[in-house]
């Protein structure tokens, strides 16, 4: 039972370039979400699925695309990366019949 | 849409004293407060939460407060540890789909 997990740990990426971050939770939990979180704040909610073949928006989406083909996967995308993208990437899954949620060790993103 | 602050930034307590971390939210429509845990260099970790139908709950040594009046809810935390020193982070929303965090507080317990 590894939880929930994040690949890649780091990435470097020049301004333009593109990337997909991975997350894969095995608690066959519905709900997943994608946050970033930038040095000294709390997280702040990019998109998130409340089942498989869902996605939806949250307080800061601009700049990303996600999909949840799988319910176990649930993928964050930046098509054009932006300096402000900058940032520690935190996937989670979330289970409203047991109350838990559970996050990744985070990606540490850095876009040049 | 909803604003959350959060006092004090940071917070020394001896170990074995209590811990008191303080929240405000504008937005009436919010009923879910939840806390998170973050270690340094850590994941956040969900420790408690709370429903507005609900006006305390506890987990052992943790225990939130919600005053839906006042728009404020609290973290207490009693007989700290040093395994206690994180930071800590609430958020207020409809859900926890809507949640807005906070900026933070940083506690440190004194062995």
């Amino acid at each position: 039972n590894a939880g929930v997990t994040q690949t890649p740990k780091f990435r470097v990426l020049k301004t333009g370039q593109s990337m997909t971050l991975l997350c894969a939770q095995d608690m066959n939990h519905e709900y997943m979400y994608w946050y970033r979180q930038d040095p000294g704040m709390g997280l702040r909610l990019i998109h998130y699925s409340v089942g498989e073949g869902t996605t939806a928006k949250g307080e800061v989406p601009d700049g990303y695309n996600v999909s949840r083909l799988k319910k176990q996967n649930f993928l964050l995308g930046l098509e054009s990366a932006a300096p402000s993208q900058t940032s520690v990437y935190f996937c989670a899954s979330y289970s409203g019949l047991i109350n838990e949620q559970f996050f990744g060790p985070g990606t540490r993103l850095t876009v040049l | 849409g909803e604003n959350v602050e959060q006092h004090p930034s940071t917070l020394s307590v001896q170990e074995g004293d209590s811990a008191v971390i303080k929240c405000t939210y504008s937005d009436s429509a919010s009923n879910y407060f939840p806390w998170y845990k973050q270690e340094l260099g850590k994941r956040p970790q969900l420790i408690i939460d709370i429903r507005s139908n609900v006006g305390e709950k506890k987990d052992q040594r943790i225990a939130v407060t919600l005053n839906k009046t006042a728009k404020h809810f609290s973290l207490h935390i009693t007989e700290t540890q040093p395994e206690d020193s994180a930071v800590y982070f609430c958020a207020a929303g409809a859900s926890i789909d809507k949640v807005i965090f906070g900026p933070g507080t940083s506690l440190s317990v004194i062995p």
